[in-house]
């Protein structure tokens, strides 16, 4: 049971390129989560999805997009990166909307040059 | 939108005393309450929440909270805190929607 996990765990890129960053989870949850820690800013929310097929955005969605296409996998996009989307990312899964606690992954450290 | 409020940015605390992280939050309705701990290059764990029911919480290693409604406030406590203790600390609260507000974290440090 590995829980959630995240890759790639460390990425570069340069300003403008694009890259997807994939979150799976095998404790079949239905809810997942994007999240950006930035320093004394603590996590924000990015994109969530409350189902397979099925996503929203959450408190910081500019410049990303997200998938579901399975219950189980959970990816982010980023289009076009820019210097400020340089930061740590988290995915989370729950199995409850409201009363559940959320498991996180490992955590991928992008920086964009 | 609901917002977590962590007014410490930084704890300190000797070793073998008692630790208060206080956290304080603003909902529409009944909250969800949650503590999470992060060590170096790790993603949170989950320390112990607050649905419904009694108002002080029991979690993990030995952490305990205490949820009070007329101040908006749910602040985590240790009658005795371990230096492995050390750590950033998050409350996080939801409302009746599906997304999750963190606060900004406090950073415990406990010395032997």
């Amino acid at each position: 049971n590995a829980g959630v996990t995240q890759t790639p765990k460390f990425r570069v890129l340069k300003t403008g390129q694009s890259m997807t960053l994939l979150c799976a989870q095998d404790m079949n949850h239905e809810y997942m989560y994007w999240y950006r820690q930035d320093p004394g800013m603590g996590l924000r929310l990015i994109h969530y999805s409350v189902g397979e097929g099925t996503t929203a955005k959450g408190e910081v969605p500019d410049g990303y997009n997200v998938s579901r296409l399975k219950k189980q996998n959970f990816l982010l996009g980023l289009e076009s990166a820019a210097p400020s989307q340089t930061s740590v990312y988290f995915c989370a899964s729950s199995y409850s909307p409201r009363g559940g606690e959320q498991y996180f992954g490992p955590g991928t450290r992008l920086t964009v040059t | 939108a609901q917002s977590v409020a962590q007014p410490e940015d930084q704890v300190n605390v000797a070793e073998g005393n008692p630790l208060t992280v206080k956290c304080t939050y603003s909902v529409s309705g009944n909250p969800y309450l949650f503590w999470y701990v992060q060590y170096p290059n790790r993603g949170l764990q989950f320390l112990l929440k607050y649905i419904t029911g009694d108002n002080l919480v029991k979690g993990s290693y030995g952490f305990e909270a205490e949820f009070n409604k007329s101040q908006t406030s749910f602040h985590l406590k240790k009658p005795s805190a371990l230096v492995s203790d050390s750590a950033l600390y998050f409350c996080a609260v939801r409302d009746i929607r599906q997304d999750v507000r963190f606060g900004a974290g406090t950073r415990l440090t406990v010395k032997p």
